[in-house]
């Protein structure tokens, strides 16, 4: 089976490092991807990881451990824009690279 | 930078009404996705399309529903009866290469089925 485990709900405050930190669980890996949405909005692309590491994009950056099924997110410097849903989703390596999401952490930032 | 693009924004039906939702994706990509997402809750998959048919289907992609690229450009999700449970977000999504990029995603289209 599938399964894909991710925190609700966090709060940070403006200027602050976040961590979201992401499990996951699948029959066939190619990939972490994580995503940031707003509500009422369509997912947007941030980060993925493909092998074990760090990648950097600015101020976000992902990591992946494919042994421990995990991954986090790191966001640095929040600002009050970065306040967002974000989905944590893999690619399944059979067939058609469908994306399995997460249920998404709703982060709050703070002044 | 190219977006993929999806019409209505915004799409109200009675229910048992055929509806169809369209999708322009990214010129040069060969693989294109439905998902949906039912109000505070989490995206989920419904269909990949590659070289003209489907690749793989959801549990949630049963009869009801179809996909077609009836020309170059095009791909459309068709609901032939839908369901009050129809109602969702429904995004497009496209990649060139299924393994090394990620999917990029339509800004959707709200269905409201009354």
């Amino acid at each position: 089976g599938q399964n894909i485990d991710q925190p609700t709900e966090m709060t940070a405050t403006e200027g602050a490092i976040v961590q979201i930190n992401c499990t996951y669980q699948t029959s066939g890996f190619n990939g972490l991807f994580w995503y940031q949405q707003h509500a009422g909005e369509a997912p947007t692309f941030l980060s993925y990881n493909v092998l074990d590491g760090l990648e950097e994009k600015g101020r976000f950056s992902s990591f992946l451990s494919r042994s421990k099924g995990y991954s986090y997110l790191l966001l640095k410097e929040l600002q009050m824009k970065d306040s967002a849903s974000y989905l944590c989703a893999v690619r399944d390596i059979n067939q058609g690279g469908k994306l399995i999401f997460g249920q998404g952490t709703e982060l709050s930032v703070k002044p | 930078e190219p977006e993929v693009t999806q019409t209505p924004s915004h799409q109200v039906t009675q229910m048992g009404q055929e509806v169809i939702l369209r999708c322009v994706p990214i010129s040069n990509h060969l693989y294109f996705y439905w998902y949906r997402q039912i109000l505070g809750q989490k995206v989920e998959f419904l269909v990949s399309f590659y070289n003209n048919e489907i690749s793989e289907k959801s549990e949630i992609f049963d009869d009801q529903f179809s996909v077609e690229r009836p020309d170059g450009s095009n791909f459309t999700l068709k609901i032939r009866s839908t369901k009050l449970e129809d109602s969702a977000m429904y995004f497009c999504a496209s990649i060139l290469d299924r393994d090394n990029q990620p999917q990029h995603f339509g800004d959707g289209t709200r269905l409201s089925i009354l």
